[in-house]
């Protein structure tokens, strides 16, 4: 079955550094996504992308984020100036363009900002 | 504004109680899409179940059961006979109909199977 995949599974970095959380959706999907599940919290949406460019984001998603489909396959979100309160799970996901749609996730990457 | 509510922080139960876990949503749309998922400790999201606005009709998957009822905007999950395998956190969702429309996750609750 089709996966989506996330690297790394957990990134540790220091508070003020960039990272790249890097994504593989499934390749016949056309929406993708990134969320955010602080530990203990609920999943929170972050941005949608389609056709190149963001179709919708969350109050979340600020200056300091940005997203990016370089090369036709990896899908990034970027963390410019990371803070401490960016210490979370970041999940990657996926749809096909048809309704009803399934939404595939990643297994996340961990991401520790220390 | 759409919203998933779970009541439900923590539930416990002794193995092969039965559970329900609760999930009331808010929407103005006609057509929507809820969703169950399910994380272990593990951490990834287990996809569990998908249901359209249109189709209220119960769904049974082995020990699994889905309660869809619009006209009290709820979409319970039972489990039967809970074994400890069960023990994760349980997220219900919500989705637009359009294409491309994000999920919008209720605040999860934690199960825990007792042997």
């Amino acid at each position: 079955e089709p996966e989506v995949t996330q690297t790394p599974s957990h990134q540790v970095t220091q508070m003020g550094q960039e990272v790249i959380l890097r994504c593989v959706p499934i390749s016949n999907h056309l929406y993708f996504y990134w969320y955010r599940q602080i530990l203990g919290q609920k999943v929170e949406f972050l941005v949608s992308f389609y056709n190149n460019e963001i179709s919708e984001k969350s109050e979340i998603f600020d200056d300091q984020f940005s997203v990016e489909r370089p090369d036709g396959s990896n899908f990034t979100l970027k963390i410019r100036s990371t803070k401490l309160e960016d210490s979370a799970m970041y999940f990657c996901a996926s749809s096909p363009p048809e309704v009803p749609r399934g939404y595939t996730f990643g297994s996340g990457t961990r991401l520790t900002v220390v | 504004a759409q919203k998933v509510t779970q009541a439900q922080t923590e539930i416990s139960v002794v193995e092969k109680e039965d559970v329900t876990l609760d999930c009331v949503y808010e929407t103005r749309d006609t057509t929507y899409y809820l969703f169950w998922y399910k994380q272990p400790p593990s951490g990834e999201l287990v996809f569990l179940i998908r249901r359209n606005s249109f189709d209220e009709q119960n769904e049974i998957s082995g020990r699994y059961s889905w309660n869809f009822q619009k006209s009290t905007s709820s979409f319970n999950f039972t489990i039967t006979a809970s074994q400890v395998v069960d023990s994760a956190v349980y997220f219900c969702a919500l989705s637009e109909a359009q294409r491309g429309g994000k999920l919008i996750f209720g605040q999860g609750t934690e199960l825990s199977v007792k042997p």
